[in-house]
């Protein structure tokens, strides 16, 4: 099983800044099958990035993912409002198609 | 649009079973491999099993194996997880999701799972 670990477990940023939030397996990540979703409150899951960097449907352009093999990154240029939740990886390259733990992206 | 509805959670006793089903529409469902992902209350998301297009092929996380059996009915564009010998700690909101890259997500129904 390949484990995912999310860092940090809570980021604390101002409205406008970057955000760089990791995202580690323990062993590679087949044909870079990595995705990245946005989690808020009573919600479900919202798909930013498949495949490591191809933006989903809709997802706007300060969202960016990069990455391969074992470290994958998600990047929020100018962070606006609305971006502040729960943000988190899955593998999907091999099953069990593990989620990491997290990051809580907070208001600073 | 695209929809997924799930439906069939409850209140249910440990040691019993229950079945959810996900409506899906907006999209040729029998061309998408689906998945049910669980989230438990104030934790996050955990897989727990997937669903080739076809249906020839299901895998399972090994904290569901042997329990849960997914199944999919393409005549009536529904997603199936038939969920026998619950435990206290499947109680969690669950989700049918589309395959990853598609990104389609229903609003999750809650099990809980309490004596």
């Amino acid at each position: 099983e390949i484990v995912l670990t999310q860092s940090p477990g809570t980021l604390s940023l101002s409205p406008g800044e970057r955000a760089t939030l990791s995202c580690r397996a323990s062993q590679s990540v087949s044909s870079s099958y990595l995705a990245w979703y946005q989690q808020k409150h009573g919600q479900a899951p919202r798909l930013l990035i498949y495949g490591a960097s191809s933006r989903a449907t809709g997802i706007p352009d300060r969202f960016s993912g990069s990455g391969s093999g074992t470290d994958f990154t998600l990047t929020i240029g100018r962070l606006e409002p609305e971006d502040f939740a729960v943000y988190y990886c899955q593998q999907y390259g091999s099953s069990p198609y593990t989620f990491g733990q997290g990051t809580k992206l907070e208001i600073k | 649009q695209v929809q997924l509805v799930e439906s069939g959670g409850g209140v249910v006793q440990p040691g019993t079973s229950l079945r959810l089903s996900c409506a899906a529409s907006g999209f040729t469902f029998s061309s998408y491999g689906m998945h049910w992902v669980r989230q438990a209350p104030g934790k996050g998301l955990e897989w727990a099993a997937a669903i080739s297009y076809d249906g020839r092929k299901t895998t399972y996380a090994d904290s569901v194996k042997g329990r849960f059996t997914i199944s999919r009915d393409d005549s009536k564009n529904t997603l199936y997880l038939q969920m026998n010998s619950l435990r206290l700690e499947d109680t969690a909101v669950y989700y049918c999701a589309s395959q990853i890259a598609a990104g389609y997500w229903g609003q999750g129904t809650l099990v809980t799972v309490s004596s």
